[in-house]
């Protein structure tokens, strides 16, 4: 299995610019995450989704979009990105199946928006 | 106040032992997380306890749970450089969706 996989890597983005950080897991799990990691400042959870078609917003949603048409796919969108953007972004998964569940996360992305 | 309060900084010595405190609210929490994330990656599990436990212990990691006064700990003995990372605590409440809570991460710096 090759978990949870995330593309790009990095990316510098102009303000006003928009784009899809990928996001794709080979496990059948059926909850998928996003996450931001600002320094010092945790874990910020954007949206979740607990099985294809279905998404929900998390702490900070605003200036995100997800969709979920598939169990292993799970892509965020940024519309008019703002500098307030630039973060490291993580994609997660788990099994939820109630009792242990273990959150496999991505590699992240880096996001600076200029 | 945050739901999983956990201290910013722990520096120690290379071979000392490293505690890692964290505090949770929801009494409800069944599993209790720890990630470990190094630097310029994503999270990974450490270990974890389950809420009917006190201790859990595993190689040079030990998990203590208080359950009483919601605090958890991870102690390293013998903490090496390669465990200088931010380590992060987690809960997992009970019933609904699962949305773990996370901690802020306590950064822990070994020295040589």
């Amino acid at each position: 299995n090759a978990g949870v996989t995330q593309t790009p890597k990095f990316r510098i983005l102009k303000i006003g610019q928009s784009m899809t950080l990928q996001c794709t897991q080979d496990m059948n799990h059926n909850y998928m995450y996003w996450y931001r990691q600002d320094p010092g400042m945790g874990l910020k959870l954007i949206y979740y989704s607990v099985g294809a078609g279905i998404t929900d917003k998390g702490e900070v949603p605003n200036g995100y979009n997800v969709s979920r048409s598939t169990t292993e796919d799970f892509p965020l969108r940024l519309e008019l990105a703002a500098p307030s953007q630039t973060s490291v972004y993580f994609c997660a998964s788990v099994k939820g199946r109630g009792g242990y569940n273990e959150q496999f996360f991505g590699p992240g992305t880096r996001l600076t928006v200029l | 106040g945050e739901d999983v309060e956990q201290s910013l900084f722990l520096s120690v010595r290379e071979g000392d032992s490293s505690v890692i405190n964290c505090t949770y609210t929801d009494s409800s929490s069944t599993y209790l997380y720890w990630y470990k994330q190094e630097p310029g990656a994503g999270l990974q599990l450490l270990t974890y306890i389950f809420s009917n436990m006190d201790m859990k212990q595993d190689q040079r990691l030990t998990v203590l749970l208080n359950k009483k006064d919601k605090h958890l700990s991870l102690r390293i003995a013998d903490t090496q450089t390669g465990d200088s990372a931010i380590y992060f605590c987690a809960e997992n409440r009970q019933g609904g969706s699962y949305i773990p809570t996370f901690g802020r991460g306590t950064s822990l710096i070994v020295h040589p």
